[in-house]
Formats: structure tokens, sequence, C-alpha cells
């Protein structure tokens, strides 16, 4: 079945350091990854996506990175900040074109220390 | 403009009542899906439509889980003879899902969500 896997399910890191999250999928059509953050108490939004013809794509402090042969795609984050704090979920699907469900990752809890 | 928009906000129930929660998509977005999000983990996918087509229901749990979106815009999730097992917050989603210059992608756009509790 459709499934994607994310690690790690926490992650601490001092304010400046670099975070590294990575998921991997099961279906072999998706092509299409977007990654939602969800501050405490309020409703996912979209920070980053990439399609499968492209390996990477940045934008400013975020980035995410695609290797459709092994399943893998990671979000990176540079020069970490508190506001950075969150829940960070990935998600597969199989058109960027809004008219297919996403599948998403259990969610890593990312803690920027001051 | 205005979001996603769901109610109640807060819906507390008995085992064995139906609910009927409500999603406002943004207006004009095609899409509009169901997620049921336990705390602290992903959204889990529950049903999808495209205009009023309901595509996929794959993700409803069981036969008391129904969904519908009679005139392609408003949506209802119904639960009957709830359970304690229900209990969770499930969120709407809409995308526009038309072809967007520049090769951009449609994202989708999440509501607030209900908080649904079943005693």
């Amino acid at each position: 079945g459709e499934n994607v896997e994310q690690h790690p399910s926490t992650l601490s890191v001092q304010e400046g350091d670099s975070a590294v999250i990575k998921c991997t999928y099961s279906d072999s059509a998706s092509n299409y990854f977007p990654w939602y953050k969800q501050e405490l108490g309020k409703r996912p939004q979209l920070i980053i996506d990439i399609r499968s013809n492209v390996g990477e794509k940045k934008d400013q402090r975020i980035a995410v990175t695609l290797n459709k042969t092994a399943k893998h795609f990671s979000l990176h984050i540079t020069e970490t900040q508190p506001e950075d704090s969150a829940v960070y979920f990935c998600a597969a699907s199989r058109t960027p074109s809004g008219t297919y469900k996403y599948i998403f990752g259990t969610g890593t809890r990312l803690k920027v220390l001051a | 403009g205005a979001g996603v928009s769901q109610s109640p906000r807060y819906k507390v129930t008995k085992r064995g009542q139906d609910v009927a929660l409500r999603c406002d998509p943004i207006s004009g977005h095609v899409s509009l899906y169901w997620y049921r999000q336990a705390l602290g983990q992903g959204p889990e996918f529950l049903t999808y439509f495209n205009y009023e087509a309901q595509q996929d229901k794959s993700g409803l749990p069981n036969d008391r889980f129904s969904a519908e979106r009679p005139e392609g815009s408003i949506s209802t999730l119904t639960i009957q003879r709830t359970e304690q097992r229900d209990s969770a917050m499930y969120r709407c989603a809409s995308s526009p899902s038309k072809i967007l210059a520049g090769g951009s992608n449609n994202e989708q756009f999440f509501g607030p969500g209900t908080r649904l509790t079943v005693l």
C-alpha cells in the first residue's frame, strides 16, 4: 500500500545549527512531495515542495532533496531559529495538480534551543 | 481572502450519536479532502472529491463514515453511531487544481479542523 515513513520523530538543535528530516515513500507512482509545518494549535501550512523531475529545490534557509531511485526525500533547514520550532510533515502524492490525495508521514517535532 | 473554514470547531457527543462535520473550501477550489489527525500524528487520508464526484473513499475506516459534496462546494463528513475511538481532529483541505502558469503546483490548504470528542 501507500506509505510514507519519516525520521526522526523528535529533533533538538541549537539555534544556528542545521536540521535534517528524512522521509521514504513506497508508492512508485508518487511524483510530488510537499512539506508542511504545523505550529502548536495551528493548521498545517506548506513550506516547500518538489516535483520528481527535480533533484533539489531551495528557498532561503530551507531546501528539499529527492532521490527517486531510492524513494527518499529530505528537508534541510539551515541557520535554525527559535521560530522554526514546530512539527514538520512530509507527504507524497501522484500529481502536483492538487487532484490527488496526500499520504503524510508521522511528523517530526523540531525544537530549536536558544 | 477567506481560507478553508470548518464547523463546528469543537464537538462533544455521546457514544452512539451521529455527528455531521462541515467544510467550506476556498471559493472556486475544485478538490476537497478530508483527513483525520490524531494528536502528534500526521494527517491520515479519509476521502476526497473533485467537484462533486467522490474520487476515493478508501481511507474511510468503516461504513459508519460517509461524506458528500453535492454541489461541488461545501462538504459534510458524517459519522454514524459514534464510538470513543472516533475521537480525533478532523481536518478538511482544498486545492484549486487548476493549471497554473510557470509550472506552479496546486497546494492543499488546510482548515482549522473540528475537534471531535466522543464520551
